[in-house]
């Protein structure tokens, strides 16, 4: 089991540039989330999924979009990239587990940078 | 609405000394609980969880947190720090039951020294 895997690790993008980020999970888990974090901030939601071709926004959506077109991977697009998007993604993926709550198991994150 | 507050952007201790960790949180339900540590430039790995079932939790590596209604604390705790203990730590909270999402604190950086 590879677990939560995410491409590319690392990215520098210039100003207005748009790129996708891969996330892709291997057990078979039906919830998957796009984060970001930033300094002092902790982990801020971007986007979710609760199912294959389902998608919801978070806490900050704005200027990403996503899309869960295979329930093993989420992609999230950055459009026209900003210098506030300068920040560490990261991807996780969960399933309901026992006693009603469910952990959610994160892949290794991209530094993206944006100049 | 669920909030979580970690009381300490940075705690430092000695090896071999307690780790204390504090975490507030505000909840309008009974809520679930985790700790997830992350290592420099790694990806977040979970800790311990409470999930309404008993209210001591023992984690990984020796960790243990205890969940306080009373309080609304769920405080992280080792009896002796280890060089690889330093790393940074979060409290989450969520809703159980179905699919909520999780609210993360804003972390504790934990260093230890020789």
């Amino acid at each position: 089991n590879a677990g939560v895997t995410q491409t590319p690790k690392f990215r520098v993008l210039k100003t207005g540039q748009s790129m996708t980020l891969l996330c892709a999970q291997d057990m078979n888990h039906e919830y998957m989330y796009w984060y970001r974090q930033d300094p002092g901030m902790g982990l801020r939601l971007i986007h979710y999924s609760v199912g294959e071709g389902t998608t919801a926004k978070g806490e900050v959506p704005d200027g990403y979009n996503v899309s869960r077109l295979k329930k093993q991977n989420f992609l999230l697009g950055l459009e026209s990239a900003a210098p506030s998007q300068t920040s560490v993604y990261f991807c996780a993926s969960s399933n309901r587990g026992t006693g009603g709550s469910y952990e959610q198991y994160f892949g290794p994150g991209t530094r993206l940078t944006v100049t | 609405a669920q909030s979580v507050t970690q009381l300490d952007s940075h705690v430092s201790v000695s090896e071999g000394t307690p780790v204390l960790l504090r975490c507030n949180y505000s909840s309008s339900y009974s809520p679930s609980l985790f700790w997830y540590v992350q290592h420099p430039n790694k990806g977040l790995q979970l800790l311990l969880k409470y999930t309404s079932a008993a209210t001591l939790v023992k984690g990984i590596n020796g960790f243990e947190a205890e969940f306080k209604k009373s309080e609304t604390s769920f405080h992280l705790t080792k009896p002796s720090a280890h060089m690889s203990d330093a790393a940074e730590y979060f409290c989450v909270v969520t809703r159980p039951g179905g699919y909520s999402t999780l609210t993360f604190g804003k972390g504790t950086m934990l260093l230890v020294s020789p």
